[in-house]
């Protein structure tokens, strides 16, 4: 059974820099590319980031260019996004999820979520 | 402001139809991008509901039903029960510089 098992949750100071993990479990991290999606509190889903972890080729949305980066290891079944410069803005859940099917694909599994709230 | 555009709410009595509509534009879903539909349970992660416009993974039950056509879509729910009152997000991919993956602004579901 796929599984996407994310760190626990963080309070960083602005400015700061908070590192994501998300762990794969069930199959093989390679075959599937995985996203990144936050959700700030009471609002949608914001699509962020993608990364091939065959390779480790990424896209990243324009807003986030030059905050996020996106890591994988696959000795680990792991997968990273790092976002820096943190404002007030940037507090919300945010979700690792595996790209299933074909050409585009969907977000086929879901981790359960890492929140982090920018305070000072 | 999204790029694909849901209502912010919708409501049904338990047993009634509901329909939630997400519409797009020349660049996602009228490119024939295909739509994805996601269920969030209160407190939960998304899960994926329906796939490439009208199929639904394994464990879905029948009563959910997505269609496409021209720029919009649509999810159907079916025998309306209180474990159905969520958010709904619509997806797709955008080829305009807007950003690949995008999502629906989310419909509440409210089972009266």
């Amino acid at each position: 059974q796929v599984h996407l098992v994310q760190s626990g949750a963080e309070v960083k100071k602005p400015g700061a820099s908070v590192k994501v993990s998300c762990k794969a479990s069930g199959y093989t991290l390679t075959n599937y590319y995985m996203h990144w999606v936050r959700q700030a509190p009471g609002q949608g889903l914001e699509w962020m980031g993608i990364i091939n972890p065959s390779g480790g080729s990424t896209n990243y949305v324009q807003k986030f260019q030059g905050r996020v980066t996106v890591t994988s290891d696959a000795s680990t079944n792991t997968v990273y996004m790092e976002l820096s410069s943190l404002t007030s803005e940037d507090t919300a859940m945010y979700y690792c999820a595996r790209r299933g099917g074909y050409d585009f694909g969907w977000f086929d599994t879901w981790g359960q979520g890492t929140l982090v709230t920018v305070s000072s | 402001q999204s790029v694909l555009t849901q209502p912010p709410s919708v409501s049904g009595a338990p047993g009634q139809r509901v329909t939630i509509s997400c519409t797009g534009s020349s660049s996602n879903i009228g490119a024939g991008s295909d739509v994805h539909w996601y269920q969030q349970l209160p407190g939960t992660a998304p899960k994926l509901l329906i796939y490439g416009n009208n199929n639904r993974p394994s464990g879905v039950l029948d009563r959910f039903s997505g269609s496409k056509s021209g720029t919009s879509a649509s999810l159907a729910i079916t025998g309306l029960q209180a474990e159905d009152e969520a958010d709904y997000y619509c997806q797709s991919y955008d080829s305009s510089l807007s950003g690949f993956w995008v999502f629906g602004g989310g419909t509440k579901l409210t089972v009266l």
